[in-house]
Parts: C-alpha cells; structure tokens; sequence
C-alpha cells in the first residue's frame, strides 16, 4: 500500500533555530496535509497541498510541494517554545475514501 | 476549543466490561472517522463513515463496533477488550471524504485492565 517516509524522527533545537520536517514518498501524490499534535493533545490541520511545486507559508512556518509531488517539507524559522509538538504529514489514499496515511511524525523539543 | 467533542476524555475498564465512546460535531460534515493511536506513533485508521454509512472498516476486530446514529454523532462500542487495545481513541470529521481537512476531538484515552 501506499507509505510515506517522514524524517527525522526527533529534533531538538535551541529556541530561535530553523526546524525542518520532511516527507518522502516512492510514488506520485495527489496532496499532501500537514498536521500537528501538541502533547497530550490532538492533532491540529495546518495546511493542504495540491499543486506541483507549491509553497505556501503561515507566519513563521513554510511548507513546500516538490515538482516531482513526490516530496513535502515543513521549515519552520526562528523556533518558539510554543513551536513544541509532533508534526505529521499525511497522504490521502486513492478512491477518494477520506483515508489518510500519515508519516511516522517528527518530534520537535525547543529548548528556551 | 475544538468543534469535535469526545467523551469520555478518560475511561478505564476491564476486559468483560462492555462501555462506549461518543463523539459530536455540529459543523455538518458528512465524513466522520475513528482513528487509534498509540503513544509515540502516528493516528492509525478504524472506520470511514460517508453520509452516516460505514464505507471503510480497517480489518478492526470485531470487538469494536462503529454506529453513526445521525449526521452528528458517532459512537464506538467496546466489548471484552484487551490489554493492547489501550490507546487514544480519536474521532474526526471532515466536510466529505476525499481530500479535505480532518478535524480531530481531543480523544478518549481508554485503559484496559
């Protein structure tokens, strides 16, 4: 079935440091989401991609679509402690189900 | 504040027990889904209901059973679970099903004694 590769699996910075996540898949994707889950919390939609090459940016976050839609990544710049959590991306399956494969999800700790 | 409201937030219980996790949405999403999720590792699929009809189930044993009463409610009815089935439980709702933003609740944490 359809997988998709998410590194690294941790990621501990100093508060003010660049993050980045990545997303990798064998196969071309339709879209690809971006979720984070806050600890002890629930996952929490940030974006949606669609479209070849795509880059769309929330404040400080910047979350890029390869040309080839076989790859996303999510930069985030100058890191907050509020920037804590596990961001996951996550492909939808084909059919149209709903179905949602997510990565294995990048655990990022901010140190103040 | 989320516009997916699960209860219970916690719940223990032991393996002959027979309980169920409820979960509400008014934001008239037609897709809603419950997902498993164990610590360290990404939400896992259970049940796609489609316009309150069951269109996937994950090869989830049987001892999980989904019902969608109306368009806003969902519920997951447990009976004689295992020890390995505790986990966060979460529901999600999404305007349809096809590529569209989940919205997750907060999750019921299920221990199974």
């Amino acid at each position: 079935g359809q997988q998709v590769m998410q590194i690294p699996q941790y990621q501990h910075v100093q508060e003010g440091e660049d993050f980045t996540t990545y997303c990798n898949s064998s196969t071309t994707l339709s879209n690809i989401q971006w979720y984070k889950q806050r600890p002890g919390g629930h996952p929490v939609f940030l974006i949606q991609l669609v479209k070849s090459g795509e880059v769309k940016k929330q404040k400080r976050l910047t979350f890029q679509f390869g040309e080839a839609k076989k790859n996303s990544s999510l930069h985030i710049t100058a890191t907050q402690t509020t920037d804590v959590g596990t961001y996951f991306c996550a492909v939808s399956a084909s059919g149209n189900t709903g179905k949602l494969i997510f990565g294995q999800g990048t655990t990022l700790q901010v140190k103040p | 504040d989320t516009e997916v409201t699960q209860t219970p937030k916690h719940l223990v219980m032991g393996m002959t027990n027979k309980k169920s996790l409820k979960c509400e949405q008014h934001m008239g999403h037609r897709a809603m889904y419950w997902y498993k999720q164990k610590a360290k590792k990404p939400p896992e699929l259970m049940f796609v209901y489609s316009y309150e009809k069951l269109s996937i189930n994950e090869s989830v044993p049987s001892r999980f059973s989904p019902e969608c009463p109306n368009s806003s409610l969902l519920n997951l009815h447990l009976h004689a679970l295992q020890p390995e089935d505790s986990a966060l439980y979460l529901c999600a709702s999404s305007q349809a099903t096809g590529v569209q933003p989940q919205h997750f609740g907060d999750g019921t944490r299920l221990s199974i004694l």
